[in-house]
């Protein structure tokens, strides 16, 4: 059964940059019919998505926050991370990586995230 | 940005009732919309892709529909595991975006 784990350090000071990896166990990052995705979630409020790498390294971000972002993949050691410069206090969040399937239908290519870490909780104080 | 917008943003009902959460994008997305349940302090669980299709053991009382730019989710007979948060998701096009969450309570 795939499993994903998020790992990084929980507080961060300001300015400097959040640094996430999440573990892929159980199933290969390198599989075809995968993106692997960053979302986060700020204290009591909604979700909002990262952004993305496939195996091959193509990536997919979020234009707001595009500037500071750049997700990577290792595909030997099964892993793929986040980091996130000039943190300011409105990125304290839990972060999520999931992996997210693609389904073709005849209707369409349907993408969702089926397979979510646990979320790992990154605070930015000083 | 595709904005999502959940109705209501919370629910009281009981254990049995049919449950029913609205969710309306703000420009068509056919049928890229997908339902997750968050309970507390856990990550969210998939419970609908593409408008309709229930996940892989997800149980059968959960159902979805809609097209275009309305959408629902049914849950057919409340049990108490499903009080918990439910989020819609667009993935007609990136930035992914999700509505802002219906949190559903116990009356």
């Amino acid at each position: 059964q795939l499993q994903l784990q998020e790992s990084g350090p929980g507080l961060v000071k300001p300015s400097e940059t959040l640094s996430l990896t999440c573990t892929v166990s159980g199933g290969s990052i390198s599989s075809s019919s995968y993106y692997w995705d960053w979302i986060r979630q700020p204290p009591g409020k909604g979700l909002e998505w990262i952004g993305s790498i496939y195996y091959s390294g193509s990536t997919h971000y979020n234009p707001s926050l595009t500037s500071r972002v750049t997700i990577s993949v290792d595909t030997p050691m099964n892993q793929f991370s986040l980091k996130l410069s000039s943190v300011t206090a409105a990125d304290t969040a839990v972060y999520y990586c999931a992996r997210r399937a693609l389904v073709v239908a005849a209707t369409g290519y349907y993408y969702y995230m089926d397979v979510w870490g646990k979320g790992t909780a990154v605070t930015v104080s000083s | 940005d595709i904005q999502m917008t959940q109705s209501p943003s919370s629910l009281s009902a009981s254990v049995g009732d049919r449950v029913t959460i609205t969710c309306r994008a703000s420009q068509t997305i056919s049928s890229y919309l997908n339902w997750y349940q968050q309970r507390p302090g856990k990550a969210p669980k998939l419970l609908i892709y593409a408008a309709s299709s229930l996940q892989s053991g997800v149980p059968s009382r959960f159902s979805g529909s809609g097209s275009g730019t309305d959408f629902t989710l049914t849950i057919s007979s409340l049990q108490p595991e499903d009080f918990a948060t439910y989020f819609c998701q667009q993935s007609y096009s990136t930035p992914y975006t999700f509505g802002q969450g219906t949190k559903l309570e116990i009356k």
